[in-house]
This record gives structure tokens, sequence and C-alpha cells, in this order.
């Protein structure tokens, strides 16, 4: 089992740009949320995705979107990149319920110069 | 709204000491608590889940409702315990986060 796969691993981006990043759920899960941490703080929730819906979105503006595909994967896309959108962008999965918690990729580092 | 407190950014204790890290939470319904660990340059992982009330690496936590805590304990801190920890809770499908705390562990 390969868990969450998150890419890529790391990208820059020009202030201004666009970004998509990518995120298959493990096995078996079908539910992705995705999360930004900025150095030296815990995960914030952007949103998350369930049945190709968005389902939960945390305080992030508009340009933050995303999407589900029918096999469960997710992008995560973020428009008119900010400085301050620099941080390591974390996918992760669940089944339906809760009760068992999220498993986390990797992350995407993502620096916005 | 659905909130998790960890009061101390940085805890250093020495090797065989106790370890305890504080957590406390805010939410109106019956949430799902969890601790996550984050080794030096490896993703978050799973510590260790409430309902399951099982000890990992040594690791207890009790879910506390009247005082809303939920605090992780080791007996004996290894060197290996070393890592960012991170209390979590699921209220309303959402996994939220506190701040983290910084444990290191000298010999």
């Amino acid at each position: 089992d390969a868990g969450v796969t998150q890419s890529p691993t790391h990208l820059i981006k020009t202030r201004g740009q666009q970004v998509t990043l990518r995120c298959s759920p493990k096995s078996g899960h079908d539910t992705v949320s995705w999360y930004q941490q900025a150095l030296g703080q815990g995960p914030q929730f952007i949103f998350q995705y369930y049945e190709e819906e968005e389902r939960q979105r945390g305080n992030f503006p508009d340009r933050f979107s995303g999407h589900q595909f029918p096999n469960y994967s997710s992008e995560l896309n973020v428009n008119a990149l900010l400085l301050g959108d620099s941080a390591l962008y974390l996918c992760a999965s669940s089944f339906q319920g809760r009760r068992h918690g999220y498993t986390f990729g990797s992350g995407t580092r993502l620096t916005v110069v | 709204a659905q909130r998790v407190t960890q009061p101390e950014k940085l805890l250093s204790v020495f090797k065989g000491a106790p370890v305890e890290l504080k957590c406390n939470y805010s939410y109106s319904g019956s949430p799902e608590l969890f601790w996550y660990v984050q080794y030096s340059r490896q993703r978050l992982q799973l510590l260790l889940r409430h309902i399951s009330r099982e000890s990992i690496k040594g690791f207890t936590a009790d879910l506390n409702k009247g005082e809303t805590s939920f605090h992780l304990k080791k007996p004996f801190a290894q060197e290996e315990d070393s890592a960012m920890y991170y209390c979590a809770l699921i209220g309303d499908y959402k996994l939220s986060f506190g701040a983290g705390t910084t444990v290191t562990v000298r010999a």
C-alpha cells in the first residue's frame, strides 16, 4: 500500500502565477482533505472533498480551489500566488467517517518568489 | 466551532524522565481526539487516538471531558521521542490541529 502520495514534492513559483498540486489517497479511502502548514505552525485546514464535492472549507480565500475525481484523487489549485502562500501543503485521506483519523502524505513544499 | 490549544511550544526533558504534553480542546459536540507526531524529515503520522485507549511507543493519553483535556504522557522519555507533537480533534468531519509542541529529549 503506497499510502497517500503527493506531487510534486517541491515547487517554486513567481508571485501572481497559478499552481496545481495533486494527491492520491490511500487505497480504500474516499475522502481527501488539504492543509497548509507554515514553518513552525500546525497544519491549517483548507478544505475537504467527499463524493467529488467540497464538504467543508476552512478560512481560506477563493483563490484556493480544489477538485476531486471519480477515482478519489484530488487537486488543489491556488491562483494569483502571494509570497505568503509559501508553505508545505499536506494532503490527508480518510474513509467517510472520522474515528480512525487521517493518513497524511509527505506534502508539497511551495515557495513563492 | 472547534479549537485545540497546546500551551507549550517547546518542551525539553532528560532521557528517562517523565514527559507530559498538554492539550485542551473546545467543541460543542462529542469530539474524536488524536495525537500526531512528526519526526525530523518525516511525514505527519498518527500516534494514538482516544477511542482505542491504546499505548503506542509507551505514550498514553486520557480524555477528560470535564476538563476538556487530552494530555499525552510517557513515564520514561527516550531520545528517539524527540519530535513535534500535535494534538488534533475531529468534529463535523474536519480534523483541526493545535499549534504543536516540540519535544527535545536530552541524554
